[in-house]
């Protein structure tokens, strides 16, 4: 069964940094794009970040470009969100996403909740 | 790289018949075939339901369909049960291999 186990959410300051983490069990995560989708409270689905299953080619959301970065370690079977300049409006459910069918992403984690306030 | 524009709400009762819209540009939705739509009950992980326009994945009932024309995507719920009364929000992998969601529809059961 494909688990996916996010951690590393919190609260922390505009202007500050946080770096999640997607743990992943149940597949050969080395053969996968995971993707990074995000939900402020009470709003819409957004699409932050996508890595292909080689690490070679990654994509970013226009309101996240230059500030946040997503890697992996197929090693650990893990992705990351390296988030810097953190804003308000970046205060958000971050969920990580395996892409299993062509632009589709059936599996998600339970989602990380990151607060950006002073 | 704005959200693909959906109706805030629809509706409709046992057993009736709901189509969902989903309109974005000829860069994304109208450019693509990678169009999926995914279901959201409250406080839940969403649940993909149509992917590449029209198939879906296993398990899911066949009272759910999805079309696209131009640059228009739908996702017809055929049959409405209770159970499907949630949020629903379609995306679109963009020329700039990115993806893009949706705003979201309501759907309510009367």
């Amino acid at each position: 069964e494909v688990h996916l186990v996010e951690s590393g959410g919190g609260l922390v300051q505009p202007g500050g940094s946080l770096r999640l983490s997607c743990a992943a069990s149940g597949f050969t995560f080395s053969n996968y794009w995971m993707h990074w989708v995000r939900q402020a409270p009470g709003e819409g689905l957004v699409w932050v970040s996508r890595m292909k299953s080689d690490g070679s080619n990654t994509g970013y959301a226009d309101s996240v470009k230059g500030r946040f970065t997503i890697s992996r370690d197929d090693a650990k079977n893990t992705v990351y969100l390296q988030m810097n300049s953190l804003r308000a409006d970046d205060t958000a459910v971050y969920y990580c996403t395996r892409e299993d069918v062509p632009g589709g992403v059936s599996n998600w984690g339970q989602g990380a909740l990151v607060t950006v306030s002073s | 790289q704005s959200a693909l524009t959906q109706p805030p709400s629809a509706s409709g009762s046992p057993g009736q018949s709901v189509t969902i819209s989903c309109t974005g540009t000829s860069s994304d939705v109208g450019g693509h075939n990678y169009v999926s739509w995914y279901q959201q009950h409250p406080g839940k992980a969403p649940k993909l339901m149509i992917y590449e326009v029209s198939k879906r994945p296993s398990g899911v009932p066949d009272r759910f369909s999805g079309s696209k024309s131009g640059n228009t995507a739908s996702l017809t719920v055929s049959g409405l049960q209770a159970e499907d009364e949630a949020d629903y929000y379609c995306s679109s992998y963009t020329d700039s291999n990115n993806f893009v969601f949706g705003t979201g529809t309501k759907v309510t059961v009367l």
